[in-house]
């Protein structure tokens, strides 16, 4: 079965560059969310975009943006990188928005790393 | 507000013991309740899940019951193998494009 694709897998930033993830949801999943993931950390919730608008915000830096486009593909900017952005960043969708049945399924992940 | 607890790890235990991770939460309404499991290296993949009280969630000889007296969704397993260590977190979702909140993890090692 089709899953959530993320990329790149790796990256490697400098400190003050700008990075831009890419996620492709599941064939017909309309919600897209973001996931940062510290080392050693649970993953903290950054933003979700439901039918193309943003339908939630968790602590995503302003130095971040994020938006979904017509094709339901997510993409998360990430501009003025600071050591502390190195993490996983977790994409992940979902369809049957707004019922009980639904379920995020989540992509592998980028591993990025500033340095 | 919304929150997932879990036990603190690490979980170390002998393959073939019995597994136990606990996780209570709190929230409002009626969220669906997962766990899922990370390998080293390597993204989130859902374990189980359970939409309703009473409900119980299982696979590959994991199960959970989403008890909501106790507000908890605790993690079994019969018999575990060297295979399933890993982190696992509990989580709660409420659906509609709001975010998954998740407990902090819990480490198991099993030992051949």
């Amino acid at each position: 079965a089709a899953g959530v694709i993320q990329s790149p897998r790796h990256l490697i930033k400098e400190k003050r560059e700008t990075a831009t993830l890419k996620c492709y949801p599941i064939p017909r999943h309309d919600t897209v969310y973001w996931y940062q993931q510290g080392p050693g950390q649970d993953p903290q919730f950054l933003i979700s975009f439901y039918e193309k608008m943003q339908s939630d915000k968790g602590s995503i830096p302003d130095r971040f943006s994020a938006q979904q486009f017509s094709d339901y593909h997510s993409e998360l900017n990430m501009s003025s990188l600071e050591l502390g952005d190195s993490a996983l960043y977790f994409c992940a969708s979902s369809s049957q928005a707004g019922t009980r049945q639904e379920t995020q399924y989540f992509g592998p992940g980028t591993r990025l790393l500033v340095l | 507000g919304n929150s997932v607890t879990q036990m603190e790890g690490p979980v170390t235990l002998s393959e073939e013991a019995f597994l136990t991770i606990n996780c209570t939460y709190t929230a409002t309404g009626y969220p669906s309740l997962f766990w899922y499991v990370q390998y080293p290296g390597e993204g989130l993949q859902l374990l189980l899940k359970a939409t309703k009280a009473d409900d119980k969630g299982s696979n590959k000889g994991f199960e959970a019951t989403y008890r909501k007296e106790t507000t908890s969704f605790h993690l079994e397993k019969g018999s575990v193998q060297v295979s399933d260590s890993a982190v696992y977190f509990c989580a709660l979702y409420y659906g509609g494009g709001f975010k998954t909140i998740f407990g902090a993890g819990t480490r198991l090692f099993v030992k051949a």
